[in-house]
């Protein structure tokens, strides 16, 4: 099976600017969870998203938002983005909620 | 909610040597532990997992531990190999929610 995929792998950003994160999940899964990774903060939960739904969601800004199409893929989005948004962005796809999580390679934001 | 403490943050062993990372999590309803391992560069890649039912799993060189009336969790690692350096995260779900250790460090010198 293909794991679980991202795009784009990486992109630079204003501030200001808005971005849309894509993350295919491995054939079959229809659990997406997006994770923000950076030096500081390390790995935290943004949302978890299951059968266009979502069910979870992290302590961050309105700012960040997602969907998941009824292919299970999911996008999330980043509004007026500040220098703080600089980071890893990575996507998990699982079978179920509650099941075991495999991450996509993620994509590499840098807002100047 | 969940918050899980992790250490130590590195740790630097010998080739041959074993190693050992500790978690604590705070939330006694968590029933479910990963371990990832990510190395630079590189997607985060589970590599064991433990749930609240059982208190040990092996796999090969990699052991993980739980202790549910203390609320640790161990990853035991033995006769590291330069190739096991990366940094180690682990987790802990309650609910539908997986919450992350900030990550330890690992050196294998050779």
């Amino acid at each position: 099976k293909a794991g679980v995929t991202q795009t784009p792998r990486y992109l630079i950003k204003t501030r200001g600017q808005q971005v849309t994160l894509s993350c295919s999940p491995i054939s079959g899964h229809r659990s997406v969870s997006w994770y923000q990774q950076t030096p500081g903060q390390g790995l935290q939960f943004l949302f978890e998203y299951f059968s266009e739904t979502q069910r979870n969601k992290g302590n961050f800004p309105g700012r960040f938002s997602g969907r998941q199409f009824s292919n299970s893929r999911s996008e999330m989005n980043v509004s007026t983005l500040e220098l703080g948004d600089s980071a890893l962005y990575l996507c998990a796809s699982s079978f179920g909620l509650q099941e075991t999580q495999y991450f996509g390679p993620g994509t590499r934001l840098l807002v100047l | 909610g969940e918050n899980v403490e992790q250490h130590p943050s590195t740790l630097s062993v010998q080739e041959g040597d074993s190693a050992v990372i500790k978690c604590t999590y705070s939330d006694s309803a968590s029933n479910y532990f990963p371990w990832y391992k990510q190395e630079l560069g590189k997607r985060p890649q589970l590599i064991i997992d433990i749930r609240s039912n059982v208190g040990e799993k092996k796999d090969q060189r990699i052991a993980v531990t739980l202790n549910k009336t203390a609320k640790h969790f161990s990853l035991h690692i033995t006769e590291t190999q330069p190739e096991d350096s990366a940094v180690y995260f682990c987790a802990a779900r309650r609910g539908n929610k997986l919450v992350f250790g900030a990550g330890t460090i690992l050196r294998v010198k050779s």
